[in-house]
């Protein structure tokens, strides 16, 4: 069976600090790859996709980039966090474009 | 107009009752429907998914689609407290590839 792993699950940053998020699959290769962000209150807004290894597209411009170093490792990042970067981190994947499965999360406090 | 809209409730049910939650999206294209259950602080976990027009049912939980009204529902049966959470109605956009987008959520309360 597949199984999805992010950390950290929690941190808290100040302002200007790197980041540095990670997520990997275990149990299926060549998976889609997605990063979320969930503010408080809010609803799941997708950040960054990836269809396989180096192949990152961005859906929103932000403070954040994603990379996918190897096939089923993906992480996101930042040179410099920003007050509005505090969120719930949510890394998915799917096969072929179909159901979508979360990992359990990160939750970033950016102080 | 948001793309996939929700009630953000709270819907209080008693415990054994129905709870029908309801979800429309604007895309009219749209093919995969999903929905999704969240606890609160935990992540996002995946109950029903639905392609075609009709009824789905899978144990308690009944996802119904309406194309032609760009609706689509989630029926709980025998509600129990531990269905309390947050349901995400999710509706890929028809993009090429799995983009989904979410509603904000239905908070549920099912009291004993």
């Amino acid at each position: 069976s597949q199984t999805i792993h992010q950390w950290p699950a929690t941190l808290v940053q100040p302002v200007g600090s790197p980041l540095s998020l990670e997520c990997t699959v275990e149990g299926t290769s060549n998976p889609n790859l997605y990063w979320y962000r969930q503010a408080a209150g809010r609803g799941l807004q997708l950040l960054f996709y990836s269809v396989g290894i180096g192949q990152i597209s961005s859906e929103v411009p932000q403070n954040l980039s994603a990379s996918r170093p190897q096939d089923r490792q993906f992480i996101l990042s930042s040179k410099k966090l920003l007050l509005s970067d505090s969120g719930f981190y949510l890394c998915a994947w799917d096969f072929s474009y179909n159901e979508q499965f979360f990992g359990p999360g990160t939750r970033l406090t950016v102080l | 107009q948001k793309e996939v809209e929700q009630n953000s409730g709270p819907l209080s049910v008693p415990e054994g009752a129905i709870a029908s939650l309801n979800c429309t999206y604007s895309d009219r294209g749209s093919q995969s429907f999903f929905w999704y259950r969240q606890y609160s602080g935990k992540s996002p976990e995946l109950i029903m998914s639905i392609y075609s027009n009709g009824d789905k049912e899978d144990g308690r939980f009944t996802a119904q689609l309406n194309k032609a009204s760009q609706y689509v529902s989630l029926l709980i049966r025998d509600s129990q407290p531990s269905d309390s959470a947050t349901y995400l109605c999710a509706v890929n956009m028809n993009t090429g590839f799995q983009k989904l987008v979410f509603g904000t959520g239905t908070r549920l309360l099912v009291s004993p």
